[in-house]
C-alpha cells in the first residue's frame, strides 16, 4: 500500500551545521513532494515542496533534491539556526485526484547554539 | 482572518461521550481533510472531502462522521468516545490534488 518512509526519527545538530533528512516512498504515481515544519504545540506548516518533473528545488537555507527512480527525496538545511528546531514530515501524494497527503513518521530536529 | 480556523481548541471528555469538532476555512477552497496526529506525531488521514462530496474514507471507524454542510465547513463528530481515540485532531484544506494543504490550529481531545 502507500507508505513513506523518514528517517533519521531525531537529529541533533550545532548551531551552522548542515541537517539532512531523507524519505523514500512506495507508490511511484506519487509527483508531488511537500515537507513540513511543525513546532510544539503548533499546527504543521509548508516550508517546500517539489514536483515531479523537477530534480531539485532551493529557497534560501532549504532545499529538496528528488529522485523518482530510487523513489527517494530529502530536504537539506544549511547554516541551521536555534528556530530551526521543531518536528520536520515529508509527504507524498500518492495517485488518483484526492489530494491526500501519505506522511512519513516525522523527524524531530534540535539545533544546539 | 485566520485561514483555517477549528475549535475547540482543547477538548476533554469521558468516554462514551459524544463529541463535535468545527472547521472553517476562508481560503476558498475546493478540498478539505481531517488529520488524526497520535502521541508519536504521527498524522494520517482520515477523510477528504471536495465540493461537499467525500472522496476519502480512510478505513475509519463509523463512530467518525464527518459533515459538509458548504464547501466552506467540514465538520467532525464523534460518538462513544474511546480511550484510543485521545489525539490531535487536524483539518486542513488545498485547492486540490498536489497543492499545499493549510492546516487548522488543531484540537487537543483527551478521552477520560
Amino acid at each position: 500500500g502507500e507508505n513513506v518512509e523518514q528517517h533519521p526519527s531525531t537529529l541533533s545538530v550545532q548551531e551552522g551545521d548542515s541537517a539532512v533528512i531523507k524519505c523514500t516512498y512506495s507508490d511511484s504515481a506519487s509527483n508531488y513532494f511537500p515537507w513540513y515544519k511543525q513546532e510544539l504545540g503548533k499546527r504543521p506548516q509548508l516550508i517546500i515542496d517539489i514536483r515531479s518533473n523537477v530534480g531539485e528545488k532551493k529557497d534560501q537555507r532549504i532545499a529538496v533534491t528528488l529522485n523518482k527512480t530510487a523513489k527517494h527525496f530529502s530536504l537539506h538545511i544549511t547554516e541551521t539556526q536555534p528556530e530551526d528546531s521543531a518536528v520536520y514530515f515529508c509527504a507524498a501524494s500518492p495517485s488518483g485526484n484526492t489530494g491526500k497527503l501519505i506522511f512519513g513518521q516525522g523527524t524531530t530536529l534540535q539545533v544546539k547554539p | 482572518d485566520t485561514a483555517v480556523s477549528q475549535t475547540p481548541k482543547y477538548l476533554v471528555t469521558q468516554m462514551g461521550n459524544d463529541k463535535s469538532i468545527k472547521c472553517e476555512q476562508n481560503l476558498g477552497h475546493d478540498t478539505m481533510y481531517w488529520y488524526k496526529q497520535d502521541s508519536k506525531k504521527f498524522l494520517k488521514i482520515m477523510f477528504s472531502y471536495n465540493n461537499k462530496e467525500l472522496i476519502i474514507n480512510e478505513t475509519v471507524p463509523n463512530r467518525f462522521s464527518p459533515k459538509s454542510p458548504d464547501k466552506a465547513h467540514l465538520n467532525l463528530h464523534i460518538n462513544s468516545l474511546e480511550l484510543g481515540d485521545s489525539a490531535v485532531y487536524f483539518c486542513a484544506s488545498s485547492l486540490g490534488h498536489n497543492t499545499e494543504a493549510f492546516f487548522g490550529q488543531g484540537t487537543r481531545l483527551t478521552v477520560v
